[in-house]
């Protein structure tokens, strides 16, 4: 079965613009979840959507959002860039709270 | 909120057995993950350890003892494959809670490099 399906794979972006990202879970699969990845920091959790709404947020500024759609593939929006967004964004889905599967990512570049 | 620690970097040969370490401290606990995570590739899940004990999975063996908030995952006959960054996370909730949903706070990662 296909996987966890992120696109762009690659992005650079312009300080002050915004960006979408895109992430189309395992068939099935009503979770999705978000996580910035950067060298310094790790991993640290974004939001979580299940069935359409978030159920979980991390703090992250109001720039980040999110959103769900009813075929549960999911989209997050960063807007006024900042070079400190630059990072790997990593969606993951699941079926229950006992496996999570990732996504390859999009790496963003700010600059 | 939770405080995750694990080793930065460890080495080791191919063949041996390692053990990486994992130290949690947290404000609820509703389950403990490893992944394996090569250089510009996916996460991908190795074990999840809810409840005390050992989870043996092939050449990989995960522990849990949640009263010390402390996990190791054990690595047996290395390969140079191996050489990854073990990633500890720690999902937040009430165990009991379906509804909890899925937060996972991660370790800094372990990046292990096996040497011939």
């Amino acid at each position: 079965k296909a996987g966890v399906t992120q696109t762009p794979r690659y992005l650079i972006k312009t300080r002050g613009q915004q960006v979408t990202l895109s992430c189309s879970p395992i068939s099935g699969h009503r979770s999705v979840s978000w996580y910035q990845q950067t060298p310094g920091q790790g991993l640290q959790f974004l939001f979580e959507y299940f069935s359409e709404t978030q159920r979980n947020k991390g703090n992250f500024p109001g720039r980040f959002s999110g959103r769900q759609f009813s075929n549960s593939r999911s989209e997050m929006n960063v807007s006024t860039l900042e070079l400190g967004d630059s990072a790997l964004y990593l969606c993951a889905s699941s079926l229950d709270r006992y496996g999570y599967t990732f996504g390859s990512g999009t790496r963003l570049t700010v600059v | 909120g939770q405080n995750i620690d694990q080793p930065t970097e460890m080495t080791a040969t191919e063949g041996a057995i390692v053990q990486i370490n994992c130290t949690y401290q947290t404000s609820g606990f509703n389950g403990l993950f490893w992944y394996q995570q090569h250089a510009g590739e996916a996460p991908t899940f190795l074990s999840y350890n809810v409840l005390d004990g050992l989870e043996e999975k092939g050449r990989f063996s995960s522990f849990l003892s949640r009263s010390k908030g402390y996990s190791y995952l054990l690595l047996k006959e290395l390969q140079m494959k191996d050489s990854a960054s073990y990633l500890c996370a720690v999902r937040d909730g009430i165990q009991s809670d379906n509804n909890a949903g899925n937060m996972l706070t991660f370790g800094g990662g372990t990046r292990l490099m096996v040497k011939p």
